[in-house]
């Protein structure tokens, strides 16, 4: 079985400053993927970063990259230079690489306001 | 650029009446899927679909749903018979592939039971 957490469930942050969203997991696959979404008030889901166990760097998209420590399993986003536009829920997830299961498995999600 | 299109974007049912949710994946993508994101929870996985089979689906994913891809594009989901508890936004994924490949939502489809 496999557990996301999301441990703050609100987050302000002053335009152009980098935030950092949390995240941490728990899992026995030894090979798995970590994820991130974003879901603006219209509810969409937006594919943001991907992180895979076996990856020794990590990932990054832009003003996303995702600060991934294994030992402390944590995948953590941060997003740079934050623009108005960036306010939004923002989901983690996670999925294993073996086997046949593909679903994700997602944590309560961060709400993030970027402040003016 | 290639997405998920949903619909509808919103529908209104009875309670115990059937509904179908219908999606269009993404044209080279081969894994579909459903997820449910109740108001205000975290969104939860129903079924996966490869190769015109579920492959996996969740506790939820119970007797009252089913899914179907009736032709070359489509791929629904159907409640039988809805319940106030099945209120929520319904959205469909697709993957190319196993690995790792992401999965794409479309942008959901907000179903209110009354």
């Amino acid at each position: 079985a496999q557990k996301i957490t999301q441990t703050q469930p609100g987050m302000f942050v002053q335009e152009k400053e980098a935030v950092t969203l949390d995240c941490t997991y728990d899992t026995s696959d030894q090979s798995y993927g970590l994820f991130w979404y974003k879901q603006p008030s219209s509810g969409e889901m937006i594919f943001l970063i991907y992180q895979g166990s076996y990856d020794e760097q990590n990932a990054t998209e832009g003003r996303y990259s995702l600060n991934f420590q294994k030992a402390r399993k944590s995948a953590n986003l941060v997003i740079s230079a934050s623009q108005l536009g960036d306010s939004a829920m923002y989901f983690c997830a996670m999925r294993p690489l073996s086997g046949s299961a593909r679903q994700l498995t997602f944590g309560s999600g961060t709400q993030l306001t970027v402040l003016p | 650029e290639p997405e998920v299109t949903q619909t509808p974007s919103h529908q209104v049912t009875q309670m115990g009446q059937e509904v179908i949710l219908r999606c269009v994946p993404i044209s080279n993508h081969l894994y579909f899927y459903w997820y449910r994101q109740i108001l205000g929870q975290k969104v939860e996985f129903l079924v996966s679909f490869y190769n015109n089979e579920i492959s996996e689906k969740s506790e939820i994913f119970d007797d009252q749903f089913s899914v179907e891809r009736p032709d070359g594009s489509n791929f629904t989901l159907k409640i039988r018979s809805t319940k106030l508890e099945d209120s929520a936004m319904y959205f469909c994924a697709s993957s190319e592939g196993v690995l790792p490949y992401e999965q794409y939502f479309g942008p959901g489809t907000r179903l209110t039971v009354t």
